[in-house]
């Protein structure tokens, strides 16, 4: 069981707009940045926001992080059939001297 | 354009070691922490471990600690895993990443992974 997490799936139509939670402690998320990746099956995964809320180039801005205390979200708007993929969390934890993945989120588009 | 891949992966028996590399080309390597990430079939992503830019700061997971052994050899853009006391719950990909530019260990960049898998 993951120190950090995530609910295990999430879902939604084309165009809605989803959020996926990631929730960890004072050591972990409360101290330090939030990361999100995503992977498609078979392929590594890919960043997608650093630093809580800043986007690599090429990640469209209707992908946006935030952070809030001890948890964060990924907000996808417009979401689009190829937005189905796995989503995973991350930061470094104080105590462990080492980051941590959230389990993962599965999202579905409907 | 970054490119980092990976080899050294295949079957082992169980107690057994192997030893994984890295070699990256598009960027300073040496400019840059490094980590191993691992998934194992069918589940999430595990942060192996890390080690810094200059190889003087080396980090682990409590499940690899003591068996796992982060390295780097600046001179040939390598980044090494060696792997002792193998477990069948040590059966994943691992991927080698490269950091951001401000050390986080996390990965801006990703290989695209080898397959170890411990089995008698």
């Amino acid at each position: 069981q993951s120190v950090v997490t995530q609910p295990p799936s999430a879902s939604g139509t084309p165009g809605q707009r989803v959020t996926i939670s990631c929730s960890g402690s004072s050591s972990n998320i409360g101290s330090n940045y939030v990361y999100w990746y995503q992977q498609f099956p078979g392929t590594a995964p890919k960043l997608l926001i650093y630093r809580n809320n800043q986007r690599p180039s090429g990640v469209p801005d209707r992908i946006s992080g935030s952070k809030s205390g001890t948890s964060a979200s990924l907000a996808i708007s417009g979401l689009r059939s190829e937005d189905e993929a796995d989503y995973y969390c991350a930061t470094w934890d104080d105590s462990l001297s080492g980051s941590l993945f959230g389990g993962g989120t599965k999202l579905t588009v409907l | 354009e970054v490119q980092l891949l990976e080899s050294g992966g295949g079957l082992v028996q169980p107690g057994g070691s192997l030893r994984l590399s890295c070699t990256a080309s598009g960027f300073t390597f040496n400019n840059y922490a490094m980590s191993w990430v691992r998934q194992a079939p069918g589940k999430g992503l595990e942060w192996v471990s890390g080690i810094s830019a200059s190889d003087d700061s080396t980090y682990y997971a409590d499940s690899v600690k003591g068996r796992f052994t982060i390295s780097r050899d600046n001179s040939k853009n390598t980044l090494y895993v060696q792997m002792n006391s193998l477990r069948a719950e040590d059966t994943a990909v691992y991927y080698c990443a490269k950091d951001l530019p401000i050390t986080s260990f996390q990965a801006e960049y990703w290989g695209q992974g080898t397959l170890v898998t411990v089995s008698s």
